[in-house]
């Protein structure tokens, strides 16, 4: 089975504060994401990379910075959080087209 | 207009009964089609997987793709109070690992016992 973990499942940050969030896979897949989710808005994709070192901006990088320094983990960087970052983040991995994702980090920015 | 576009619900049905969800889509070239179920405070989990127009059916699921309504279905038969979660469908257009998965905003269902 595909294992997707994420570094922790609940977050409470203050406003300013430099924010990782760490995901990890065991699958050697090459592909690996982060998403947050927000109750009406659905998913949108914030980063994503398809091999390490290299990562693409999605829909809302903005705030946002990614790390691919090995195949299996994938960090997502907030420089300096804000309480509109106050969301559930989801990585997920990938080989084709089918994601796996990890349970979720759910962040509150006060 | 949205590319993929769900009704968010929340949908309420009885145990037992046959639920239908459902996603439209606006873009043509869509080829593969997913659903994953997503149960509260957990990460979204790949339920049903099909490619082009037809039929798939994995136990009491049956995924249904009409491409020239550019409309899916997921049908779930005798629904039980565990299958009470969020359904997303998910969509791309060729599989291959440089494509984007475009994924509804979500359906919540609650299968009461």
């Amino acid at each position: 089975d595909v294992k997707v973990t994420q570094s922790s499942r609940y977050l409470v940050k203050r406003t300013g504060e430099k924010v990782f969030l760490e995901c990890v896979q065991d699958m050697d897949h090459e592909n690996m994401f982060w998403y947050r989710q927000d109750p009406g808005l659905g998913l949108r994709l914030i980063y994503f990379s398809y091999d390490v070192k290299m990562k693409e901006k999605g829909d809302i990088p903005e705030g946002y910075s990614v790390s691919r320094e090995k195949k299996e983990r994938f960090s997502l960087i907030l420089e300096s959080a804000s309480t509109n970052q106050t969301s559930m983040y989801l990585c997920a991995s990938s080989f084709v087209s089918e994601q796996f994702f990890g349970p979720g980090t759910r962040l509150t920015v006060l | 207009q949205k590319e993929v576009e769900q009704d968010p619900g929340p949908l309420s049905v009885p145990e037992g009964a046959i639920v239908s969800l459902n996603c439209t889509y606006s873009n043509s070239a869509f080829q593969y089609f997913m659903w994953y179920r997503q149960y509260s405070r957990k990460g979204p989990e790949l339920l049903m997987y099909t490619y082009s127009s037809g039929n798939k059916e994995d136990g009491r699921f049956t995924a249904q793709v009409d491409k020239s309504s550019k409309y899916i279905s997921l049908f779930i038969r005798d629904s039980q109070p565990s299958d009470s979660a969020t359904y997303l469908c998910a969509m791309i257009r060729s599989r291959t690992s440089y494509d984007k998965v475009i994924f509804g905003p979500g359906t919540s269902l609650s299968v009461i016992p």
